[in-house]
C-alpha cells in the first residue's frame, strides 16, 4: 500500500510571499488532516476534511491560510502572505474513519 | 479542553538500560490513546493504539500501558536504533471529529 505523498519536501521563501503544499492521501481514506509541527513541539491540527467537507478548521489562521480537498482525494494547503512564525513542518495525514492516522513525510518550510 | 503532557522532554540511555516514557492526559471521553515514533526529517510512524485502562500492547522492545490518567511507553534493553522522538496523542469525544491531540514528545537518545 502506497503511503501519504507530499510535495515539495522543502521550501524556502521570503516573508510576505505565498506558498502552496500538496498532499495525496492513501487511496480510500476518507479523512485527511493537515498538521503544523514547529521545531521541538508536537503536531497541531490546522484543518480536517471528511471527504470533500471541512469538519474542523478551528485552529487555522484563516486570514492567511486556506485549504481545499479536490474531489475528496488530493488536498492543497496555501499560505498567503507568509510570516516568520510560519516556519515549521507541515504534515499531511489520512485515515479510515476512526482509525490511526498515517502521516506523510512532511514539507519543511523556512520563512526568511 | 483535551490536553496531553509528556515527560521527560529528553532522555539519554545507555544501550541495554531500560526506562519508561510518561504521557499524562486530560480528555472528555477517551476514544483512543496513540503512540507514534518520529525520526529526524520524517513524519510520525504509528506504533500503538490503546482504548481502555489496563490495556497493554507490545512490539519488539516497546510496551505501552494505559491507566485512566496516563500512559507509559516502556523500553526494555534499548538499542541505538530506538533513538527517536516518541509522540503521544489522544482522541476524545470533544467535537466528535476524530482529530488527535498531540503532546510535545520525548526525544530518546540511546548510546552504544
Amino acid at each position: 500500500e502506497a503511503g501519504v505523498a507530499q510535495s515539495p519536501r522543502y521550501k524556502i521563501i521570503e516573508k510576505r510571499q505565498s506558498v502552496a503544499f500538496w498532499c495525496n492521501p492513501i487511496s480510500g481514506h476518507a479523512t485527511l488532516y493537515w498538521y503544523q509541527q514547529i521545531l521541538g513541539q508536537g503536531p497541531k491540527l490546522l484543518i480536517q476534511f471528511q471527504n470533500n467537507g471541512v469538519v474542523d478548521d478551528s485552529q487555522l489562521p484563516k486570514d492567511r491560510f486556506s485549504a481545499e480537498r479536490l474531489k475528496g482525494v488530493d488536498s492543497t494547503l496555501k499560505i498567503q502572505p507568509a510570516k516568520l512564525e510560519d516556519s515549521a513542518v507541515y504534515l499531511c495525514a489520512s485515515s479510515p474513519q476512526g482509525q490511526a492516522l498515517n502521516f506523510g513525510p512532511g514539507t519543511r518550510l523556512l520563512v526568511l | 479542553e483535551d490536553q496531553v503532557t509528556q515527560s521527560p522532554e529528553a532522555l539519554r540511555l545507555q544501550e541495554g538500560e531500560s526506562s519508561s516514557l510518561n504521557c499524562s492526559y486530560t480528555v472528555s471521553g477517551l476514544r483512543g490513546l496513540f503512540w507514534y515514533r518520529q525520526d529526524p526529517g520524517k513524519g510520525p510512524e504509528f506504533l500503538f493504539t490503546l482504548y481502555s485502562a489496563g490495556e497493554e500492547k507490545e512490539k519488539e522492545r516497546l510496551k505501552a500501558t494505559l491507566t485512566k490518567k496516563e500512559s507509559f511507553l516502556h523500553i526494555t534493553a534499548p538499542k541505538p536504533e530506538d533513538s527517536a522522538t516518541y509522540l503521544c496523542a489522544v482522541r476524545g469525544l470533544s467535537g466528535n471529529t476524530g482529530k488527535l491531540i498531540f503532546g510535545q514528545g520525548t526525544t530518546l537518545q540511546v548510546k552504544p
